[in-house]
């Protein structure tokens, strides 16, 4: 059964600041990776997907890496704004997704 | 093109009622996913489905929960005799699949709807 861990489970960081989120995973067979976005009351928005033969992934000021044979991935916000508040989920993808519980991320203007 | 629709957003319901909620995937997608959100928890996968089949009903409750796909129409997700613990988020998924084939494409996301989040009374 596959398990995902995520850390830390909350973050606060002043405004500028780069955000560093880890995940972690058990089983490394996978399709691929994904990280969501959730906000407070809110459904999810997919920010970024690596495929299980990819190392890494970026969009804008995003970036994640992927190390399938250590079971981790991490993902950079690089210089973090208010609008970056929420929480940032990590989940692999068998077919079905397996979610982390999430970091609760706090930007502090 | 619509994204994945979720209908009600909130449902109200007292101890022992039924609870129904709809998930119409984006167009185009043939394949359904519902995932659970307890208060305080992680979302946890439920039950995947494709049009009148259920692939994997591995995360759903032994007793009074039940889905459906049929072939024409949104998904359902049912939930009988509610009790408070049912209180929740239920999010509906849906992905593309390879053409030709009946397998998701490792490539696409599942594209969320916005849940619909059941308090039972």
């Amino acid at each position: 059964k596959q398990e995902v861990t995520q850390i830390p489970a909350a973050l606060s960081v002043p405004e500028g600041e780069n955000l560093v989120l880890n995940c972690s995973f058990t089983d490394s067979a996978i399709y691929n990776l994904q990280w969501f976005r959730q906000d407070p009351g809110k459904g999810l928005t997919s920010l970024l997907l690596i495929q299980s033969s990819q190392r890494e992934q970026t969009s804008g000021r995003l970036n994640a890496s992927l190390d399938k044979s250590s079971g981790r991935s991490t993902l950079y916000i690089a210089a973090s704004q208010p609008g970056d508040s929420a929480t940032y989920l990590c989940a692999v993808d068998d077919y079905k997704l397996s979610f982390g519980a999430g970091t609760t991320v706090t930007v502090r203007a | 093109n619509a994204g994945v629709m979720q209908n009600p957003r909130h449902l109200v319901r007292r101890r022992g009622q039924e609870a129904r909620l709809r998930c119409s995937p984006m167009k185009g997608h043939s394949h359904v996913y519902w995932y659970r959100q307890l208060p305080e928890e992680g979302l946890k996968f439920m039950v995947y489905l494709q049009k009148e089949n259920i692939i994997d009903e591995s995360g759903m409750p032994k007793e009074r929960f039940s889905a459906e796909f049929p072939k024409e129409g949104p998904s359902i997700l049912r939930i009988q005799q509610v009790v408070r613990g049912d209180s929740a988020a239920y999010f509906c998924a849906s992905s593309p699949v390879a053409e030709g084939e009946n397998v998701p494409l490792p490539q696409e996301t599942q594209y969320f709807g916005p849940g619909t989040r059941l308090l039972v009374l």
